[in-house]
């Protein structure tokens, strides 16, 4: 069956750097791109931006372009999400899930907790 | 604000049917980009409703329904349960953001 599991939760000061992986397991990796989505506490989805597995080819929401970095390692099945320079506005739930861009997403990570504080 | 615009909530009483619209513009759903649809129950991962505008992936009860036309879509949900009390979010493809957007999401209530 198609899992996804992420890191645990993190707590970071202001200006801080946060890397959550997302490893994958029950289907051929590189045969699906990968998406990150983030929930403010209370809030909306917000897409942060889809990597290809198959050939590292990154689409970032514009918002977010210069400050998150999406890789994967195929040999580990594991995909990361990289996001520099954290402020309170980037306290959130981030979530990794297969697929997106126009297609849907249909299998999510249970989500990590990034808490930015000082 | 949302590039893709859902009421804030939604309610019905068990057995009824409602209706939950998602309206966008000419560069996502009027660009004829796919609307899927995603359940989130408190305190979980989302989960993916509706696909393709109309698909309803295995498993999901056909009490779900979703529909497109136009610049907007709508999910219906019919013999509304206890349990489909949930935040509800419509999504698709924006060509002027070269990416994808989001509803503001909708709260559903069941009396």
């Amino acid at each position: 069956q198609v899992q996804l599991v992420q890191s645990g939760a993190e707590v970071k000061k202001p200006g801080a750097s946060v890397k959550v992986s997302c490893k994958a397991s029950g289907y051929t990796f590189t045969s699906y791109g990968l998406s990150w989505v983030r929930q403010a506490p209370g809030q909306g989805l917000e897409w942060m931006g889809w990597i290809s597995p198959y050939n590292g080819d990154t689409n970032y929401a514009q918002k977010l372009q210069g400050r998150v970095t999406m890789t994967t390692d195929t040999s580990t099945y594991t995909a990361y999400m990289d996001l520099r320079s954290l402020t309170s506005d980037d306290t959130a739930v981030y979530y990794c899930a297969r697929g997106g861009g126009i297609p849907g997403m249909d299998y999510w990570g249970q989500g990590t907790l990034v808490t930015v504080s000082s | 604000q949302s590039v893709l615009t859902q009421p804030p909530s939604v309610s019905g009483a068990p057995g009824q049917r409602v209706t939950i619209s998602c309206t966008g513009s000419s560069s996502n759903i009027g660009a004829d980009y796919d609307v899927h649809w995603y359940q989130q129950l408190p305190g979980t991962a989302p989960k993916l409703l509706i696909y393709g505008n109309s698909n309803g992936p295995s498993g999901v009860p056909d009490r779900f329904s979703g529909s497109k036309s136009g610049t907007s879509a709508s999910l219906a949900i019919t013999g509304l349960q206890a349990e489909d009390e949930a935040d509800y979010y419509c999504q698709s493809y924006d060509s002027s953001l070269s990416g994808v957007v989001f509803g503001g999401g909708t709260k559903l209530t069941v009396l």
